[in-house]
């Protein structure tokens, strides 16, 4: 049982390049979010999708993008790094009818230099 | 706006040595309070929801009990597996789908032998 499944692990950027970090689960849930977490700070919603076809902003948007591209899958893109964007990243689902638990994918580590 | 902050920030116990974890919260409504255990290098992992004053919910030497104002996560005679960043998180009432969490930056707990 898979969860929650994101790509890629780690990677590095140079300021100005862009990527998408990729999110898949296999759940069946409706809701996908985004979050970043850094130091001192906990973790901070950038997108949310209550589900396919919609998307919200978060708490953190600036800077990102994403899609949601079917019910499984969710992706978030940076159209141009910046330092400040260097942080951990967790793609999470929830179901309304199943008690509204969040869970979590294992991280994606992104370094802007 | 919601608010968690929990305490303390870090905390050394010698093996068998129970304490507790505060989190203290301020929400418009609150549908569940969430407490997640994260190991270093991975995402968070659930372990509780609390929906109500009074509720408490225990797994193994955990047990995690919540009020109109705070939650605490009491740890009885923890092992040195039991050492991970404890971190909890409101979801308030709003709508549907929109199961987004509000967390604290974590209490790390580390179990000496």
């Amino acid at each position: 049982n898979a969860g929650v499944t994101q790509t890629p692990k780690f990677q590095v950027l140079k300021t100005g390049q862009s990527m998408t970090l990729q999110c898949a689960q296999d759940m069946n849930h409706n809701s996908m979010y985004w979050y970043r977490q850094d130091p001192g700070m906990g973790l901070r919603l950038i997108y949310y999708s209550a589900s396919e076809g919609t998307t919200d902003k978060g708490e953190v948007p600036n800077g990102y993008n994403v899609s949601r591209l079917n019910k499984r899958e969710f992706s978030l893109r940076l159209e141009s790094a910046a330092p400040s964007q260097t942080s951990v990243y967790f793609c999470a689902s929830s179901e309304w009818s199943s008690g509204n638990t969040i869970y979590f994918g294992e991280g994606s580590w992104l370094t802007v230099v | 706006e919601d608010q968690v902050t929990q305490s303390p920030e870090a905390l050394r116990l010698q093996e068998g040595e129970s304490s507790s974890l505060n989190c203290s919260y301020t929400v418009s409504g609150l549908r569940g309070l969430f407490w997640y255990r994260q190991d270093p290098g991975k995402g968070p992992e659930f372990l509780f929801t609390l929906y109500s004053a009074g509720e408490e919910k225990e797994k193994e030497r955990l047990k995690a009990t919540l009020t109109k104002k705070e939650s605490f996560l009491h740890i009885t005679a923890p092992k040195p597996e039991d050492s991970a960043t404890y971190l909890c998180a409101v979801q308030a009432v709003t709508n549907f789908g929109n199961e987004k969490l509000t967390f604290g930056t974590g209490t790390r707990l580390t179990i000496i032998p």
